[in-house]
């Protein structure tokens, strides 16, 4: 079973870029079989979609997002990375990386426990 | 405000069942056949409850079900337990903006 763990600073000053870092364990990042997916938490609100990447490097970004939103890979070391420039409070949430199946759309079967990032001064 | 529409809170006694709806819209819920529902415990990492409407994957307890009718999707929980309250979120691919929007999320009392 695939495991998930996100990592980074819990703490953004705003303007700055906001880096998380999400290691695969007990199975391959190289699987053909997932995107591997960024999902955030807003305080007090639900669930929104940031993007994904798939182990050639291909990319799909949330559009509300796009213009400062970098996904990456890292397959040697199994770890896909969440780059955020320009960030502002709205961005302060729980951060997580999660397992989306290819041929399921939308099907999340792993995810990591989540990282809150605050954004302040 | 998320794409999909979620009662904030359901409850229910030990033993019986509740049904959470999740609404969408013709972009997502009442076209794909891909929505999810997904159990989330404070601290923990959200856990895929049911797949494409109504599947569940190994080792989801068959007191959990998943159906569709039109732009509503719903997740049943039969024989209520204590160990069901959480937050539950459910999730639909979308020909929209975004591919994947999700509900608002539902938060389940065991009273």
């Amino acid at each position: 079973q695939v495991q998930l763990q996100e990592s980074g600073p819990g703490l953004v000053k705003p303007s700055q870029t906001l880096s998380l870092t999400c290691t695969v364990s007990g199975g391959s990042i190289s699987s053909d079989d997932y995107y591997w997916s960024w999902i955030r938490q807003s305080p007090g609100k639900g669930l929104e979609w940031i993007g994904y990447i798939y182990y050639t490097g291909s990319t799909h970004y949330n559009p509300s997002l796009k213009s400062r939103l970098t996904i990456s890979v890292d397959t040697s070391k199994s770890q896909f990375s969440l780059r955020l420039r320009s960030v502002t409070a709205a961005d302060t949430a729980v951060y997580y990386c999660a397992s989306e199946i290819r041929d399921a759309a939308a099907t999340f079967d792993c995810w990591g426990q989540g990282t809150l990032v605050t954004v302040s001064s | 405000q998320s794409a999909l529409t979620q009662p904030a809170s359901v409850s229910g006694s030990p033993g019986q069942s509740i049904t959470i709806s999740c609404t969408g819209s013709s972009s997502d819920v009442g076209t794909y056949n891909y929505v999810s529902w997904y159990q989330h415990r404070p601290g923990k990492a959200p856990q895929l409850m049911i797949y494409e409407v109504s599947n569940r994957p190994s080792g989801v307890s068959n007191r959990f079900s998943g159906s569709k009718s039109g732009n509503t999707a719903s997740l049943t929980i039969s024989g209520l337990q204590g160990e069901d309250e959480a937050d539950y979120y459910c999730s639909s691919y979308s020909h929209s903006s975004t591919p994947v929007v999700f509900g608002g999320g539902s938060k389940v009392t065991v009273l």
